[in-house]
C-alpha cells in the first residue's frame, strides 16, 4: 500500500521566520510528488516535482525532490501570516494514473 | 473562467436522508474525483471517474454513490448507509490520459448532519 507520511502536523512560528515542511514517501513506481496549499477551501496546486536534486521555486517557497532517500520538503522563508494554511503533499498512485495518495498535511500558523 | 464549481456550499442533512453534492467542470478535463477531508486526516479517495459513463472506487467509498453521465458533470450521493458523512468534501479533476497528474479542486461544501 503506497504511503505519504508528513511531518510536523502542525507548527507555530512568527512571521520572517523560515519554515521546512517535510514528506517522505512509499510509492511503487513512483512518478512525481505534488505540493498544495489549502486555505479555507479548495488546495491550491504549488509543485510537482519528478526529478531529484532540482529545486523548484516560486517566490518564497521552494521545494526539493530526493528519490534516493524517498523525502521532499517544502521551504517557506520569510513567512508572513498569509503564509498560514494547511500544505499537503500528494504523490499518484502505484497502477494508476489518476489516484492520488495524500499525507495528512501540515497545519502552518504565522503570527504576527 | 475555466474551473470546478461545487454546490452547495454548506449542507445541513437529518440522519437517514440521501443527499447529493453537486461538481461541475468546464475545464474539459476527462478524469474526476470526490475526496473527503476530516480535521488530521489529510484527503482520502471516495470515488474517481477516467471517462464519462465510467467510474471506480476510491478507499472508501462505502455509503456513497456516484454517477457520471457527462463530462463535465459528477455528482456525489451520501447516502443513509454512510455512518458518519459530516464532512467537508472536495471535487478535483485532472486532463485525463498523459496528463501531468496535477489536480485542481473545487472549493468544496460542507456537510454537516444534524
Amino acid at each position: 500500500e503506497d504511503k505519504v507520511v508528513q511531518s510536523p502536523l502542525s507548527l507555530v512560528v512568527h512571521e520572517g521566520d523560515t519554515v521546512t515542511l517535510n514528506c517522505s514517501y512509499e510509492v511503487t513506481n513512483f512518478r512525481s510528488l505534488l505540493w498544495y496549499k489549502q486555505e479555507k477551501k479548495a488546495p491550491t496546486f504549488l509543485f510537482m516535482l519528478t526529478s531529484s536534486g532540482i529545486e523548484k521555486k516560486s517566490g518564497r517557497l521552494s521545494s526539493i525532490l530526493d528519490k534516493k532517500e524517498l523525502f521532499s520538503i517544502l521551504n517557506i522563508t520569510a513567512t508572513q501570516t498569509g503564509d498560514s494554511a494547511i500544505y499537503l503533499c500528494a504523490s499518484p498512485s502505484s497502477g494508476s494514473n489518476y489516484k492520488l495518495t495524500f499525507g495528512k498535511g501540515t497545519l502552518l500558523t504565522v503570527n504576527p | 473562467d475555466g474551473g470546478i464549481t461545487q454546490s452547495p456550499k454548506y449542507l445541513f442533512r437529518k440522519e437517514g436522508q440521501n443527499v447529493t453534492l453537486s461538481c461541475e467542470q468546464n475545464l474539459n478535463h476527462d478524469a474526476m474525483y470526490w475526496y473527503r477531508q476530516d480535521p488530521g486526516q489529510g484527503l482520502r479517495l471516495i470515488y474517481y471517474s477516467q471517462i464519462v459513463n465510467d467510474f471506480q472506487k476510491g478507499d472508501i467509498a462505502e455509503g456513497y454513490s456516484v454517477s457520471r453521465e457527462k463530462k463535465e458533470s459528477f455528482p456525489l450521493t451520501v447516502t443513509s448507509a454512510q455512518k458518519n458523512p459530516t464532512a467537508f468534501y472536495l471535487c478535483a479533476s485532472t486532463l485525463g490520459a498523459g496528463s501531468t497528474d496535477t489536480q485542481y479542486f473545487g472549493p468544496g461544501t460542507r456537510l454537516t448532519v444534524l
